[in-house]
């Protein structure tokens, strides 16, 4: 049983344009969400987090909103740039954990 | 500059052999994780341990052991390796903080044949 979904496998975007990955999750008990950047033949990379009691968190071009009553997140990228391109990862944990739960993943690409 | 090392980085063997995948943290982190990538499935929890002498199963513990006998090292042992273990692993560590962020090596391309 999936805990956390990301339902798009790949997602394409001009350079400049807004990219919108999306995340949904089914365990009501999270209540703290990150997103991770890979490059193939890289291991992840932290990029944003945000706590349940936020409803959104915004660091330079990323934007992370979080609705809790649809139990789902999204990662707004503004503007985006082809180095953008890789797979995105949403993650999911409960408080007192230290593990975190993934979905399978978003492969961005951004076209130039 | 901490940071978190696995090795080797490609490593092919034959089913039925045992096979330990390195991962080595000079950030001190007492958290430490191990993950294995494939097509379909995303990262899924394989092992992790909170401090020394500490191990816990995770997701898909089946046919793989750990040990934690200091702070820096976490290997994966692969008792017998069988073609459903061929996949990219994975190692994290972290800090027990609020942030939850889980920093990676860069992975290990295994392929059993």
């Amino acid at each position: 049983d999936q805990q956390v979904k990301q339902n798009s496998p790949s997602l394409s975007v001009q350079e400049g344009r807004i990219s919108i990955l999306n995340c949904d999750y089914t365990n009501s008990m999270f209540d703290y969400f990150l997103w991770y950047k890979k490059y193939p033949a890289e291991g992840p990379t932290f990029l944003i987090s945000i706590s349940s009691i936020k409803d959104k968190n915004e660091d330079g071009r990323f934007t992370v909103f979080l609705n809790k009553s649809a139990k789902h997140l999204s990662l707004h990228i503004v503007p985006s740039q082809p180095g953008d391109s890789a797979v995105y990862f949403c993650a999911a944990t409960i408080g007192g954990s230290e593990k975190l739960v993934f979905g399978k993943g978003t492969k961005l690409t951004v076209n130039p | 500059d901490a940071e978190i090392t696995q090795s080797p980085r490609h490593k092919i063997t034959e089913t039925g052999r045992q096979v330990t995948l390195a991962c080595h943290q000079t950030w001190n982190h007492n958290n430490m994780f191990w993950y294995r990538q494939d097509l379909g499935h995303g990262l899924r929890l394989i092992h992790y341990s909170y401090g020394v002498q500490d191990t816990n199963k995770g997701e898909v513990s089946d046919g793989y052991s750990v040990s934690r006998s200091n702070t820096e090292d976490l290997p994966l042992t692969l008792e017998s390796a069988a073609s459903s273990q061929t996949s990219v692993y994975f190692c994290a560590s972290s800090e027990s903080t609020s942030s939850k962020i889980q920093y990676f090596g860069a992975g290990t391309r295994l392929s059993v044949l």
